[in-house]
Parts: structure tokens; sequence; C-alpha cells
């Protein structure tokens, strides 16, 4: 299993210009959600999805948009971008949701992105 | 106040020492604790979940106290890979996925 893949690892951005973040799981994990990191920040949750067709917002999801078609895809599109956009983007996954402990997110390998 | 609070350190501690990492959560509904490591410039992975009796993972010991909303990680016989960023991490509801982080604790194991 390749787990969490994103693509690109790195990318840079003008401002106004719009991307999309990749990210594919071969889990079969039903949970899957967006983040960015900045330093002395931590990670803030951008959007989540419990399942194909269905996906909501998290802490921080302005100018951001998601779709979940797939279980396996869960891209994140940059509609307009801005300077404050410039971060570190990861995507993670989990198992179903159930009771219990709670089980392990495993996250891909990041994307770097900056606009300028 | 922020979520999930942490030292941000850095900790700067000698081989084979013992090191402890603490961290306070301020939603008392929280059910779910866990310690993720993150190395530089690399994602976060797992490092292990808290349990309310506490439990120790062969050098590593997690520890939950909810009356105090305060969570703790003890490194024994530190180890020069231990060296990272560990993030602690929280979970509000069974069934609910969510997780908030911690800004992370940076560690620098010297040789």
């Amino acid at each position: 299993n390749a787990g969490v893949t994103q693509t690109p690892k790195f990318q840079v951005l003008k401002t106004g210009q719009s991307m999309t973040l990749q990210c594919a799981q071969d889990m079969n994990h039903e949970y899957m959600s967006w983040y960015r990191q900045d330093p002395g920040m931590g990670l803030r949750l951008i959007h989540y999805s419990v399942g194909a067709g269905i996906t909501d917002q998290g802490e921080v999801p302005n100018g951001y948009n998601v779709s979940r078609s797939t279980t396996e895809d869960f891209p994140l599109r940059l509609l307009s971008a801005a300077p404050s956009q410039t971060s570190v983007y990861f995507c993670a996954s989990s198992s179903p949701l159930g009771q219990g402990a709670g089980n392990e997110q495993f996250f891909g390998p990041g994307t770097r992105l900056t606009v300028l | 106040r922020k979520e999930v609070e942490q030292d941000p350190g850095p900790f700067n501690v000698p081989e084979g020492a013992t090191v402890a990492f603490n961290c306070t959560y301020s939603n008392s509904a929280s059910q779910s604790f866990f310690w993720y490591r993150q190395d530089c410039r690399k994602e976060p992975k797992l490092l292990m979940s808290v349990y309310s009796s506490g439990n120790e993972d062969g050098r590593f010991t997690a520890q939950l106290n909810r009356a105090s909303q305060y969570i703790s990680l003890l490194i024994r016989d530190s180890k020069l890979s231990d060296s990272a960023t560990y993030l602690c991490v929280v979970r509000a509801n069974f069934g609910n996925e969510k997780l908030t982080f911690g800004t992370g604790t940076r560690l620098t194991i010297i040789p």
C-alpha cells in the first residue's frame, strides 16, 4: 500500500492564481481531512470528509474548496491564492468512525506552497 | 486560550537522560488523547495513544489527568533518534475523527 499520497510536493503561485492540491489514499479509509501547518500555529483543520459525497468545514476553511467524489481522492482547491495561504498542507485519512480510543490518522508527506 | 497548549521548547537533552513534556487542554469533554511525533520537514506520525490509566510503550510513558486536563509524555534513556517535535493531540468526541493539535514541543538529543 502507498498509504496517503500528495502532489505536488512543492508549488509556487502568484497572488490570484488557482490550483488544486491532490490527495489520495489506498487504505479504504472513510475519513479524510486537510490541515495547514504554520510556524507557531500547529496544524489547523481546513476541511474534512466522513465519506464519499460528504464534506464539511474545519477551523480555517475560507479560500479553500473540497470535494469527495470517491473514497480514495480528496482534492483541495485554492480559488484565488493569497500570500496568507503560504503554508505546508497535509492530507490525512483514518479508518471508519467508531467508539474507543480513536483510530490513527495517517498523514501524507505534505505540499509546501508559497504564494508570492 | 488555545484548546491544546504545549511548551514549545526547545528542549536540549543529553543522550541517555530522561525528559518529560506536558500538555494541557481546555475542553473538559475531550475523550481521546494522543502523542504524535513529527520529524523535521516530514509528516506527523502517531507515537502513542494516551489512556486514562496511563500506558507505556518501551521507553515512552504517557499519563492523563482528567481532573487537571493535563497530559504528559516521559521518555527514558533518550536516544539521538528521539530528536523530533512532539505534538499533543486531543479528540473531542467518540465517533468524531476531528483532532485538535498543540503547536508541538521540539526535542534535540545531544550526543
